[in-house]
């Protein structure tokens, strides 16, 4: 199985600042990486796949990178709405696995 | 538009079953491999299932690997999850979705059905 480590857990940024999220693969998932973003009692909304495009209506504001066993989330300028939980999620390999999470909380 | 609507989940024994179902709109259902994807409260996402657009494929993760087991109905647009032997752990809320078109990302969740494993 692969094992995805997100860090860091919690992000503490200020509205307007950029925020970068990391995700590590414990072997390589080429570009097979999606990430996603959850607020309280909703459910997840895909952001971007294939490591580095993003979903149908997602701002650019937020941004993909990485290959093989790193990748990055930026978020270039925090809004409001993007305080929430992010996920990446490998597609590479079964089982299909997450990250545990980055709490993206304001400052 | 689509739409992903679950329902069947509630509180259930340690070693009863539940079946939940899912069902499908706004898309072809039968073109599309479909998913179950769960949250235990408080907890991070887990992949449980998927099944191939046609019903003849399935995988698992191997928590549920032999007590639960995914199903669909094609002629409904109905994703099904019967899940047998429940234990404590399954307490979550259960996501069906779907996934982009060759990439086993869902760009479509249903809201959750919540299940609750307790005696």
């Amino acid at each position: 199985e692969i094992v995805v480590t997100q860090s860091p857990a919690t992000l503490s940024v200020s509205p307007g600042e950029r925020a970068t999220l990391s995700c590590r693969a414990s072997q390589s998932v080429s570009s097979n990486l999606a990430w996603y973003q959850q607020k309280p009692g909703q459910a997840p909304r895909l952001l971007i796949y294939g490591a580095s495009t993003r979903a149908t209506g997602i701002p650019a504001r937020f941004s993909g990178s990485g290959s093989g066993t790193e990748f990055t989330l930026t978020i270039s300028s925090l809004q409001s709405e993007d305080f929430a939980v992010y996920y990446c999620q490998q597609y590479n390999n079964w089982p299909l696995t997450f990250g545990g999470g980055t709490k993206v909380e304001i400052k | 538009q689509v739409q992903l609507v679950e329902s069947g989940g509630g509180v259930v024994q340690p070693g009863r079953s539940l079946r939940l179902s899912c069902v499908a709109s706004g898309f072809t259902f039968s073109n599309y491999g479909m998913n179950w994807v769960r949250q235990a409260p408080g907890k991070g996402l887990e992949w449980v299932a998927v099944i191939s657009f046609d019903g003849s494929n399935e995988q698992y993760a191997d928590s549920v690997k032999g007590r639960f087991t995914i199903s669909r109905d094609n002629s409904k647009n109905t994703l099904y999850l019967q899940m047998n032997s429940l234990r404590a752990e399954d307490t979550a809320v259960y996501y069906c979705a779907k996934p982009l078109r060759g990439a086993n990302s869902w760009d479509y969740w249903g809201q959750g059905s919540l299940v609750t494993v307790s005696s």
